[in-house]
C-alpha cells in the first residue's frame, strides 16, 4: 500500500530564511506527488506536482519541490520564506501502477511558522 | 473560474441524526471526491464519483455514502452520526478519471460538522 511520512509536525523558521519540508513516499510502482497548503478554516490549495521529467519542480508562490527517487523523497521548499507562509502543509501521492482515479494518500501535516 | 463550492460551511448536528453535506466541483470538472479530516486520522479518502458512478471508496463505514449528479455536482450523506464523526469535510475536483490519472485535484474550503 502506499503511504507518505512528513516526519516534522512543525517547522520554524525566521522570515527572509529558506525554508524546507520534508516528505519521503512509499509506493510499489512510480509515484505521482503533490503538495498543498492549508490555511486555517481553509480547505487544501495546490502547490506543485511532479509526474515525470525533470527532478525539480517549481510551483506557486515561489516554492519548488525537489523529487528524488533513490532516497524516496519530495521536498518542499522555498529560498525566502514569508511570514504568510506560515500554514500547514500536505505531501500526498498517487501510485502510477496500482491507482484507479484521482484518490490521494497524504502524509500527516506540517505546521510551517514563519517569525519576523 | 469559479472554485470548488461546498456547502453549507458549517454544521451543528446531535448523536443519531443524519447529514447531508453538498459539492458543486470547478466548471468542466467531471470527477469529485470526498475526504475526511480530523486531528486524529489527518486527510482519509471517502469516495470518488465520476459519472454518476462510485470509482473508487475508502475505508469508510456504509453509514458513509454519496451520489453525484448528471451536472457533476455531488453530495455525500453521513447516517445515524456519531461524536466521531466530527470532522472537516473537503471535496475535490478533477477533470476526469483515468486509470493512471495525472490529473490535479483542486479542493473547496469545508464543511465543519460538529456532532453533539
Amino acid at each position: 500500500a502506499q503511504s507518505v511520512a512528513q516526519p516534522e509536525d512543525q517547522v520554524n523558521v525566521a522570515e527572509g530564511n529558506p525554508l524546507t519540508v520534508k516528505c519521503t513516499y512509499s509506493v510499489s510502482g512510480n509515484p505521482y506527488l503533490f503538495w498543498y497548503v492549508q490555511y486555517p478554516n481553509r480547505g487544501l490549495q495546490f502547490l506543485l506536482k511532479y509526474i515525470t521529467g525533470d527532478n525539480l519542480v517549481k510551483g506557486s508562490y515561489g516554492f519548488e519541490a525537489e523529487f528524488n527517487k533513490s532516497q524516496t523523497s519530495f521536498h518542499l521548499k522555498k529560498p525566502s520564506a514569508l511570514v504568510s507562509d506560515s500554514a500547514l502543509y500536505f505531501c500526498a501521492v498517487r501510485d502510477m501502477i496500482k491507482a484507479a482515479g484521482n484518490k490521494l494518500t497524504f502524509g500527516g501535516g506540517t505546521r510551517v511558522l514563519v517569525k519576523p | 473560474k469559479a472554485g470548488v463550492t461546498q456547502t453549507p460551511r458549517y454544521l451543528i448536528k446531535t448523536r443519531g441524526q443524519q447529514v447531508t453535506l453538498s459539492c458543486s466541483p470547478i466548471s468542466g470538472h467531471r470527477s469529485v471526491s470526498w475526504y475526511q479530516q480530523t486531528p486524529g486520522q489527518g486527510l482519509q479518502f471517502l469516495f470518488e464519483y465520476f459519472s454518476e458512478t462510485q470509482r473508487n471508496k475508502g475505508n469508510f463505514p456504509g453509514r458513509f455514502s454519496g451520489r453525484q449528479f448528471s451536472n457533476s455536482r455531488s453530495e455525500m450523506n453521513v447516517s445515524t452520526l456519531e461524536l466521531g464523526d466530527s470532522a472537516l469535510y473537503l471535496c475535490a475536483s478533477s477533470l476526469s478519471f483515468q486509470p493512471r490519472s495525472t490529473d490535479t485535484q483542486y479542493f473547496g474550503p469545508g464543511t465543519r460538522l460538529t456532532v453533539l
